[in-house]
């Protein structure tokens, strides 16, 4: 059964960089079916697609937080991970990482793990 | 970037009731439209993909339809673990992946 765990800091300063990891077990990143990445909740707000990444070497982001962002793998630990610089308080929000199919749609989620953007 | 607009933003209902929820895009979607059911604290999970077709372990008394530009997802006689908030979201053209805002299904 397919399980994905994020981990990673609870709390970053404002202009750093936020950082989290993604651990897959029960199935491998580098399945040529499927896309990983990453969406975003703010609290009591809706959820926001952050991007992805395909093991052919492809990675999608949202335009709005392209300048940003960077999702990368490590095929080797079963891990992606989430990079977003220059973050404000606006960035925080619980991540959640995720299993794309390759046509869009998300089956299989994290639990999800607060960070709050704070000093 | 599709735009997607849920409505309406909360629906107070009685066990038992039938509910509709309805999603609409601001261009075609065709079919590449997912539902997803959160409860608090949890993550989204999967109901329907391809607008109508059931996600593993989806119970039958939620139905998924339409195509373009609206959609509704039906829930038939709502039980109490159907409490929760849903989301629609549109794969037809991303980047980005776009979600509505969500409707709360709440208990009357």
């Amino acid at each position: 059964q397919l399980q994905l765990q994020e981990s990673g800091p609870g709390l970053v300063k404002p202009s750093e960089t936020l950082s989290l990891t993604c651990t897959v077990s029960g199935g491998s990143i580098s399945s040529g079916s499927y896309y990983w990445g990453w969406i975003r909740q703010p609290p009591g707000k809706g959820l926001e697609w952050i991007g992805n990444i395909f093991y052919g070497g492809s990675s999608y982001y949202n335009p709005s937080l392209r300048s940003r962002v960077t999702i990368s793998g490590d095929t080797s630990k079963s891990q992606f991970s989430l990079r977003l610089s220059s973050v404000t308080a606006a960035d925080t929000a619980v991540y959640y990482c995720a299993r794309h199919y390759t046509s869009g749609w998300i089956d299989s989620w994290g639990q999800g793990t607060l960070v709050t953007v704070s000093s | 970037e599709i735009v997607m607009t849920q409505s309406p933003g909360t629906l107070s209902v009685s066990p038992g009731e039938r509910v509709t929820l309805s999603c609409r895009a601001s261009q075609s979607v065709r079919s590449n439209l997912a539902w997803y059911q959160q409860k608090p604290g949890q993550a989204p999970r999967l109901l329907f993909y391809g607008a109508s077709t059931r996600a593993t372990g989806i119970p039958g008394r939620f139905s998924g339809s339409g195509s373009g530009t609206e959609f509704t997802l039906t829930i038939s006689s709502l039980q109490s673990e159907d409490f929760a908030v849903y989301y629609c979201q549109q794969y037809n053209n991303w980047p980005p992946l776009t979600f509505g805002g969500g409707t709360k299904v709440e208990i009357k």
